[in-house]
């Protein structure tokens, strides 16, 4: 079985100032990562994704996330943030034959002025 | 090109009724999912197609549950004799094949609120 953790429900953050989503996950097997943004009213959409290869995999939109296997992390970083970047995000898990997306509850990030 | 889109965005049923919740997957692409976000449990997995193979049915919650995927194509989430505890948020995505390092690309979803 796969689980997935979102440390933080909600993280406010003033505009230009960095921000770090935390993901922690739980697998027994080979694991593939992702991160989702969700505007509001709207669907998820992809930032990035660890499938194999180098640890630290960047995205869209200034983002940026870390693989580590000893810690069994997956933080989400962007090192100066805009107001458009507020939205849900969430931290998600496949692999092996496990093919669905197990996901986390989700982080609120509200950027303010 | 065109991405998933799902009708209709919005729903409003009385508890009892029967609703139906379509999916039109991006062209060519073979897998197809329907998972489901409320407030209290989050995004969940209900149900997974992939070409002509069996589904995977075991998220749905209940056998008011049903789906079918006609043609590889088109999907319709069919809720029976629906409970107010069905209302959320049902979003389907696409995926160019079935596997688990694939890309899942999301709809907008359908708002079902029952009363």
């Amino acid at each position: 079985a796969q689980s997935v953790t979102q440390l933080d429900s909600q993280v406010p953050v003033f505009e230009e100032a960095p921000v770090e989503l935390r993901c922690n996950y739980s697998s027994s097997v080979s694991v593939y990562l992702f991160w989702y943004v969700q505007y509001p009213n709207q669907g998820l959409q992809l930032l990035l994704k660890y499938l194999s290869g180098s640890t630290l995999v960047k995205g869209i939109n200034g983002f940026e996330a870390e693989f580590n296997k000893s810690q069994t992390s997956f933080h989400l970083r962007k090192p100066s943030v805009h107001i458009s970047d507020t939205a849900e995000y969430f931290c998600a898990v496949s692999g092996g034959s496990n093919y669905k997306l197990t996901f986390g509850k989700g982080t609120l990030l509200t950027v303010n002025p | 090109g065109a991405g998933v889109s799902q009708s209709p965005s919005n729903k409003v049923t009385e508890k009892g009724k029967d609703v139906e919740l379509r999916c039109d997957p991006i062209s060519g692409h073979t897998a197809l999912y329907w998972y489901r976000q409320s407030l209290g449990q989050g995004l969940e997995f209900l149900i997974y197609f992939q070409g002509n193979s069996a589904p995977d049915k075991s998220g749905l919650p209940s056998d008011r549950f049903s789906a079918e995927r006609t043609g590889g194509s088109v999907s319709t989430l069919t809720i029976q004799r629906t409970q107010q505890e069905d209302s959320a948020v049902y979003l389907c995505a696409s995926s160019r094949r079935g596997g688990s390092s694939y890309e899942q690309y999301f709809g907008p979803g359908t708002r079902l609120t029952v009363t």
